[in-house]
């Protein structure tokens, strides 16, 4: 199976800064890939398909960039609802998913 | 708008099955793709097994033989079966809807908390 790694596992960040999350695969995945935002007690969200698609209804503040085994999930100015926490998956038949990365407050 | 609803029973003993249903409402369990996912603190995100609106499935290697997922027609409901559980079984179990047809997962539903225990 493909495993997935994410880094760092944690950031503390302040509203209005730029947050960068990084994505690693460890086979190439083409831009089979997804970010997914999880609040506590909340079903994770979907934001990025496809490496870098925006989902509909998401904010334009979320882009996702990469191909192949290396992948970014950037927040361009974070805001009091982005504090979350923020997966990768792997979207070939047997998905798999990055550990997270948990965003919060410095 | 599709919207899933979890159910089944909060506890099961080691060795017995877990039973869970999904409730989907806003469209038809034939028009789409489903999955079964699983969240622990010692897993993390793990997907279980995926069902298309023909009915063929994909299960997750490491539970390959004991699980099965299956869809409803008559009742729009998605429903997995899980044998033999142990401990390790116990997590939050979501269903997924595939956004089109590829494994990219929206939305979720909430999730049911299972507990092994006896």
């Amino acid at each position: 199976d493909i495993q997935m790694t994410q880094s760092p596992s944690s950031v503390s960040a302040s509203v209005g800064d730029r947050v960068t999350i990084t994505c690693r695969a460890s086979q190439d995945i083409n831009t089979w890939l997804a970010w997914y935002q999880q609040k506590p007690g909340k079903a994770p969200k979907l934001l990025i398909y496809a490496a870098s698609s925006l989902q509909s209804g998401v904010p334009s503040r979320f882009s996702g960039s990469g191909s192949g085994t290396n992948f970014t999930l950037t927040i361009s100015r974070l805001q009091p609802e982005d504090f979350a926490t923020y997966y990768c998956q792997q979207a070939s038949n047997f998905p798999t998913f990055g550990p997270g990365t948990k965003v919060d407050f410095k | 708008q599709v919207q899933l609803q979890e159910s089944g029973p909060g506890l099961v003993k080691p060795s017995e099955t877990l039973s869970l249903t999904c409730a989907v409402s806003g469209g038809s369990v034939k028009s789409y793709y489903w999955s079964w996912i699983r969240q622990s603190p010692e897993k993390g995100l793990e997907w279980i097994a995926y069902v298309d609106n023909s009915g063929t499935t994909n299960y997750n290697p490491s539970l390959k033989g004991r699980v099965t997922i299956s869809i409803d027609t008559s009742t729009n409901q998605v429903s997995l079966r899980l044998n033999s559980v142990t401990a390790a079984d116990t997590a939050v179990y979501h269903c997924a809807k595939h956004y089109w047809g590829d494994n990219y997962f929206d939305p979720w539903g909430q999730g049911i908390l299972v507990t092994v225990s006896s």
